[in-house]
């Protein structure tokens, strides 16, 4: 099984700051494989960005996703209030997949 | 476009069996584009795989449930179900149904998600 590790827990910031967020993979994965999902309370997840690093149909530009061996990377240039969310990453690699235990992003 | 919906009892009895089903519209479950998932939420809690199946009826379930699920597609009614027996308080979750692209390996489809309780 592949495991998803996310940090930080939560991170407080404001509007306007740039927010990053981690997850790594135990054992690797492929990055074809990983993808990025944000959840807002009491709604589906909504895909941010699959294969690593392309942005779903719809997704902003100030949202981007990069890797680095097994490292995995969700960028956020500048946080808009609408952008204060959970964010989980998954794999689907090995099917079904597995997600990570996410990320809460907070306004600080 | 696209759109799924999840249906099923609101609530269960301890040792007794959930049973959902997620209806496909906008487009065939039998699309080369897109195979099927669930993925459950219990209250406060990050997102689980369940499995996955494709309209072919093959299936991949997570290990840790895989005795006690079955997932099926009825291809005439444009829907595909899970089953999950046995239930305890643990499987209290919010249920999703999501479609997976097979080009972007991303869950870009959901269903809006129903929430399950079970208690006596």
């Amino acid at each position: 099984e592949i495991v998803l590790t996310q940090s930080p827990g939560t991170l407080s910031l404001s509007p306007g700051e740039r927010a990053t967020l981690s997850c790594r993979a135990s054992p690797s994965v492929s990055s074809n494989y990983l993808a990025w999902y944000q959840q807002k309370f009491g709604q589906a997840p909504r895909l941010l960005i699959y294969g690593a690093s392309s942005r779903a149909t719809g997704i902003p530009d100030r949202f981007s996703g990069s890797v680095s061996e097994t490292d995995f990377t969700l960028t956020i240039t500048r946080l808009e209030p609408e952008d204060f969310a959970v964010y989980y990453c998954q794999q689907c690699e090995i099917s079904p997949g597995t997600f990570g235990q996410g990320t809460r992003v907070e306004i600080k | 476009q696209l759109q799924l919906q999840e249906s099923g009892p609101g609530l269960v009895k301890p040792s007794e069996t959930l049973s959902l089903t997620c209806s496909v519209s906008g487009g065939s479950i039998r699309s080369d584009s897109y195979y099927w998932g669930w993925i459950r939420q219990p209250p406060g809690k990050g997102l689980e795989s369940i499995g996955n199946i494709y309209y072919s009826g093959s299936t991949y379930y997570t290990p840790s449930l895989k005795s006690r699920v079955t997932m099926t597609v009825d291809t005439s009614k444009n829907q595909f179900s899970l089953t999950l027996t046995s239930v305890t308080a643990a499987d209290t979750a919010a249920y999703y149904c999501a479609g997976i692209n097979y080009y972007s390996y991303g869950m870009d489809v959901w269903g809006p998600g129903t929430t399950v309780t079970v208690s006596s």
